[in-house]
């Protein structure tokens, strides 16, 4: 079955203790993003991949990392985490000539203490 | 910058009664417009999209939206919503300009349908 999928579903960590957030997807997708959603805010870009080592900023990046070592995966790591980042996280992805349609993951909630 | 607007954050319906939400957008080149569903608890899903042609589109479970260019509208309308349409709706737009384009998510809307 076509998926992204993430892990963990569900966190609840300390501020200050790194965390990493994985996501696959089965596709062979080259265009991978990842979104936080929060209430009356919709989804924000954090970061996005075209390709395998290419990542580029979205709009809501400060406090994150990601890396794109290989097609599939996609992780967004917390370095440092902080009670603002507490969040619900969606990996998604799509295809070059997918025509912009994103396959989404279901979702990483985080609650950063 | 590009923006998604949907007007209503909340929106509470009872079975059988007719819906439309708004979004606009600001952006005045080529655009995809699409509508996104999260049922609770669960992660985001097309529920339609237009890319070209008729700017009538339909989508899944008896949803459909107008496109109108002059207004820079995209909104979503069901003739007869159902307790099961309770969710989350997401309009989005993907910008195209000098070869890059990006997904702009609207704030939300949440719909609630009592039986």
């Amino acid at each position: 079955e076509a998926q992204v999928t993430q892990n963990p579903r569900y966190l609840i960590t300390v501020t200050g203790k790194k965390l990493t957030v994985t996501c696959s997807q089965n596709m062979n997708h080259e265009y991978m993003s990842w979104y936080r959603q929060d209430p009356g805010l919709g989804l924000r870009q954090i970061y996005y991949s075209m390709n395998v080592e290419v990542t580029d900023k979205g709009d809501v990046p400060e406090g994150y990392k990601v890396s794109r070592k290989e097609k599939r995966n996609f992780p967004l790591i917390l370095e440092s985490p902080s009670p603002n980042q507490t969040s619900l996280y969606f990996c998604a992805s799509r295809d070059r000539a997918g025509a912009n349609v994103l396959t989404f993951g279901a979702g990483s909630r985080l609650t950063v203490l | 910058a590009q923006s998604v607007s949907q007007h209503n954050h909340h929106v509470i319906l009872s079975e059988a009664a007719s819906l439309e939400l708004g979004c606009n957008y600001s952006y005045g080149g080529t655009v995809n417009l699409f509508w996104y569903v999260q049922y609770p608890g669960q992660h985001l899903q097309l529920l339609l999209k237009y890319f070209s042609g008729d700017p009538l589109v339909k989508g899944i479970k008896g949803f459909e939206a107008e496109f109108i260019k002059s207004k820079f509208s995209f909104n979503l309308r069901k003739p007869s919503v159902q307790w099961s349409d309770t969710a989350e709706y997401f309009c989005a737009v993907n910008a195209f300009s000098g070869g890059y384009n990006k997904l702009i998510f609207g704030a939300g809307t949440r719909l609630a349908v009592h039986p």
